[in-house]
């Protein structure tokens, strides 16, 4: 049971390129979410799914865009990548049924670092 | 959800106990306490969660007050792997498109 996969784990891109983050989950998790973590700094959301061929905007979604087109997998876009968006990105996921307790609990997988020259 | 204030930091010396406090005053009967770290570069990891009773599990005892409002993650013999990033979020269990919002947490330091 692998959970929360994220590739690629590290990538450098130039200025206006454009490249896509995987996060992949083997859980059956309704919701998936997508964050940035900059240096001393919390985690900010970025998009969010709460479920197969949903997505919605989160805190910081600009230069973002993002697709679920299936249940186990969530995407994360930069069209045109800035150095502003040189940070780490985590995926999550959480089961999501009504009323139990353990249904939010979060799973994240391991980071993606992305750096914007 | 009720919103939750930690200490920016703390340290705590290796084999003794760790005691991360949270205040989150206005919790609702019908909300929980989780509790995650984070340790460097590492994606956050889940630790405990509770309603109103005292938890203990493998990783931690979480310790919530008779009101409520504020409660005190025990990692009771620390180790140096334990220096982390340790968040505490309140959510209920019911309703499910929350989104998850995780603040600056407490950073811990365990020294030898």
């Amino acid at each position: 049971n692998a959970g929360v996969t994220q590739t690629p784990k590290f990538r450098v891109l130039k200025t206006g390129q454009s490249m896509t983050l995987l996060c992949a989950q083997d859980m059956n998790h309704e919701y998936m979410y997508w964050y940035r973590q900059d240096p001393g700094m919390g985690l900010r959301l970025i998009h969010y799914s709460v479920g197969e061929g949903t997505t919605a905007k989160g805190e910081v979604p600009d230069g973002y865009n993002v697709s679920r087109l299936k249940k186990q997998n969530f995407l994360l876009g930069l069209e045109s990548a800035a150095p502003s968006q040189t940070s780490v990105y985590f995926c999550a996921s959480r089961k999501g049924h009504q009323g139990a307790a353990g249904a939010n609990v979060l799973t994240f997988g391991a980071g993606s670092r992305l750096t914007v020259l | 959800d009720a919103k939750t204030t930690q200490p920016p930091s703390m340290d705590c010396a290796e084999g003794r106990a760790a005691n991360l406090p949270c205040n989150h005053s206005t919790i609702s009967g019908n909300e929980y306490v989780y509790w995650y770290r984070q340790i460097h570069s590492q994606g956050p990891q889940y630790i405990i969660h509770g309603l109103k009773n005292n938890e203990t599990n493998e990783m931690a005892s979480l310790i919530i007050t008779e009101d409520r409002k504020s409660s005190t993650l025990i990692l009771p013999h620390a180790t140096l792997r334990d220096t982390a990033v340790y968040y505490c979020i309140v959510r209920s269990a019911s309703g499910g498109s929350y989104i998850p919002t995780f603040g600056r947490g407490t950073s811990l330091i365990v020294h030898p």
